[in-house]
């Protein structure tokens, strides 16, 4: 693994289901991040983590939770999906809150 | 709350200039990051400001005016390759970013 790594890729998802989004990075970054990207809005901040075992929100928080047991690892979990989660989510990281933002590949989502 | 403004396109010719504004509105201010994102990929970092004045980075160039929430990403000898959307972002308080819609540059031949 190099960097920050997303899965899965794509993923189509009935409403009302529940969706894990994974995030891994080896990078020993202290910080990370979850964006969703939407036509005509930019990223838009869901929930970030300042340092493992801490979690706060974001610009766009609800209907998405995260957990942060440790360093490496970043998941998104959309509760019950709506069709409005529909978007492409990015995960990011830096070693501190203050320097750039790395970020991984995407995953596209789509709720039906 | 933020308020990040850039245009949504601009087009250019290959080997000339392009300047891409961007002003911002922010609770706190702790610098201006530009990204470059193309198409179907992730954005990547290009320049961070902090302090008034240009930051020059090869043929990629940004300037921030902090008194005028102003900031400008200059993009020299174009390449085809630098068609892509740019994304002008603001660390507030928090250090958290606050992105722009992005601007699509599109290089013509």
């Amino acid at each position: 693994i190099a960097g920050i790594t997303q899965a899965p890729t794509s993923q189509i998802l009935a409403a009302g289901r529940r969706m894990t989004l994974r995030c891994t990075q080896d990078m020993r970054h202290n910080a990370m991040y979850w964006y969703r990207q939407d036509l005509g809005l930019g990223l838009r901040l869901i929930h970030y983590s300042n340092t493992a075992g801490t979690t706060g929100k974001g610009e766009v928080p609800d209907g998405y939770s995260v957990s942060r047991a440790n360093t490496d690892d970043f998941p998104l979990t959309l509760a019950s999906a709506v069709p409005s989660q529909t978007s492409v989510y990015f995960c990011a990281s830096s070693d501190s809150e203050r320097n750039e933002q790395f970020f991984g590949p995407g995953t596209r989502l789509t709720v039906l | 709350g933020q308020n990040i403004d850039q245009p949504t396109e601009m087009t250019a010719t290959e080997g000339a200039i392009v300047q891409i504004n961007c002003t911002y509105q922010t609770s706190g201010f702790n610098g201006l990051f530009w990204y470059q994102q193309h198409a179907g990929e992730a954005p990547t970092f290009l320049s961070y400001n902090v302090l008034d004045g240009l930051e020059e980075k090869g043929r990629f160039s940004s300037f921030l005016s902090r008194s005028k929430g102003y900031s400008y990403l200059l993009l020299k000898e174009l390449q085809m390759k630098d068609s892509a959307s740019y994304l002008c972002a603001a660390s507030d308080n928090d250090y958290k970013l606050s992105f722009g819609a992005g601007t699509t540059v599109t290089v013509r031949a």
